[in-house]
């Protein structure tokens, strides 16, 4: 079945660039009725989505983070990745992919989640 | 970001039976979107409980069931184990000016 598997750093300092990258196995990300999202969860706190990129490259990004996210595809190498900008401690999270079938527009598969501390 | 409201806590003795309930407005719940349930046991990735209001996905167990009415729905456990012990989210669409997914602040379940 579909996996997904986050990777990146996990320490970012302050006014840094977050980088991470999610890997698709067991299906293709180009495959239709689906999008890929990016959440977090910060320490004790609820779920935020971030953002999400279907297979052809187009965006939506969440209106508190637009100005820094970027998302980003590469159907070949079957991964998609996020860039997040100007990092403060704030960004402090767990931060999972997903995929989200968009016949329900549920999160049906989830990346096991990366710790990334935004920290000097 | 909630755009759901959840109760922070709930909790049960084994074998009884718990609700958890989710509010939302006429822009989500209300409009009619689907709303889904998460459950997240400690240290562990969400995992999709409930979808489209009621569904169970494969290895679910039928103790866990989803309603909607109105602007509000509710994720029912009948049979309570110490292994439901985690935190459960509801998530639905929401299609106001901020709009596209809102979760709940989730819910602490407590088996005593």
């Amino acid at each position: 079945q579909v996996q997904l598997q986050e990777s990146g750093s996990g320490l970012v300092r302050p006014s840094q660039t977050l980088s991470l990258t999610c890997a698709v196995s067991g299906g293709s990300i180009s495959s239709g009725g689906f999008s890929y999202y990016w959440l977090r969860q910060p320490p004790g706190k609820g779920l935020e989505w971030i953002g999400y990129i279907f297979h052809s490259g187009s965006t939506y990004y969440s209106p508190s983070l637009r100005s820094r996210v970027t998302i980003s595809v590469d159907t070949s190498q079957e991964k998609f990745f996020l860039n997040l900008t100007s990092v403060t401690a704030a960004d402090t999270a767990v931060y999972y992919c997903a995929r989200c079938a968009l016949d329900f527009y549920s999160l049906d598969v989830w990346g096991k989640g990366t710790t990334v501390t935004v920290s000097s | 970001q909630s755009g759901l409201t959840q109760p922070p806590s709930v909790s049960g003795a084994p074998g009884q039976r718990v609700t958890i309930s989710c509010t939302g407005t006429r822009s989500n719940i209300g409009a009619d979107y689907n709303v889904h349930w998460y459950q997240q046991l400690p240290g562990t990735a969400p995992k999709l409980l409930i979808y489209g209001h009621n569904i169970r996905p494969s290895g679910v167990p039928d103790r866990f069931s989803g309603s909607k009415s109105g602007t509000s729905a509710s994720l029912a456990i009948t049979g309570l184990q110490a292994e439901d012990e985690a935190d459960y989210y509801c998530q639905s669409y929401d299609s106001s000016l901020n709009g596209d997914m809102v979760f709940g602040g989730g819910t602490k379940l407590t088996v005593l």
